[in-house]
């Protein structure tokens, strides 16, 4: 079975650093989304891509923050400078089309420690 | 958006069938009802949905309140391995793609008894 692609699974760096988070969707997934997941709350979208475009990014820290996805099949996350309040699980998702039914396939994660 | 409310946590023991409710008071004719399960360690993963009729799948059933303002998960028999945090979601099928984003909640947490 077909599954979302993330690496890291883990990461650790110290604040101020630049980190980068890849994910690869699954096979002709046109949609695309990265949720942060803080310890005991649930996911929240930080961005939603429709193959290489971004349609929603209302929740992402711009100052700090940056998402790609050029060829419109993997994406990047990019933080940079990493703050402690950065600390969390970063999920990427991806569906075929973006409709109210459609399902989202989650890759295992990447868990992000800010020292 | 409408909002969903969920019991914290529950408990079940293995092989038992297991109730999870979900309130949803103020949603609309268009919101599709969600359900996803987060595994330890793990993304989510689906589970159900729903509009207005009761539906089954090889994971569980979702039963839908005939006023709609709530929702009952049925797992049929607990295992071990459905040991996870349950979200209860509404989709709004008038919006456009951009926000067909999954809105999640905190969560029942179950534990599931050997």
């Amino acid at each position: 079975e077909a599954e979302v692609a993330q690496s890291p699974r883990y990461k650790i760096t110290e604040k101020s650093q630049a980190v980068a988070f890849w994910c690869d969707p699954i096979s002709g997934h046109a949609t695309l989304y990265w949720y942060r997941q803080i310890l005991g709350q649930g996911p929240e979208l930080l961005v939603q891509f429709q193959d290489e475009s971004v349609v929603d990014d209302s929740q992402l820290p711009k100052d700090r923050f940056s998402a790609e996805r050029l060829k419109g099949v993997d994406s990047t996350l990019k933080i940079q400078p990493a703050e402690l309040g950065d600390s969390a699980m970063y999920l990427c998702a991806s569906s075929q089309l973006a409709t109210s039914t459609d399902t989202q396939y989650f890759g295992p994660g990447t868990r992000l420690t800010v020292l | 958006d409408a909002k969903t409310t969920q019991p914290n946590s529950m408990e079940s023991n293995e092989e038992e069938p297991v109730h999870l409710p979900c309130n949803h008071s103020t949603i609309s004719g268009t919101d599709y009802i969600h359900w996803y399960r987060q595994l330890p360690s793990q993304g989510p993963e689906y589970v159900i949905h729903g509009l207005t009729s009761n539906v089954n799948n090889r994971m569980a059933s979702l039963a839908i309140a005939e006023d709609r303002k709530s929702s009952t998960l049925i797992l049929h028999r607990a295992t071990l391995r459905d040991a996870a945090v349950y979200y209860c979601i509404l989709r709004d099928v008038r919006r456009g793609g951009s926000n067909y984003k999954l809105t999640f909640g905190k969560g029942t947490l179950l534990t599931v008894n050997p």
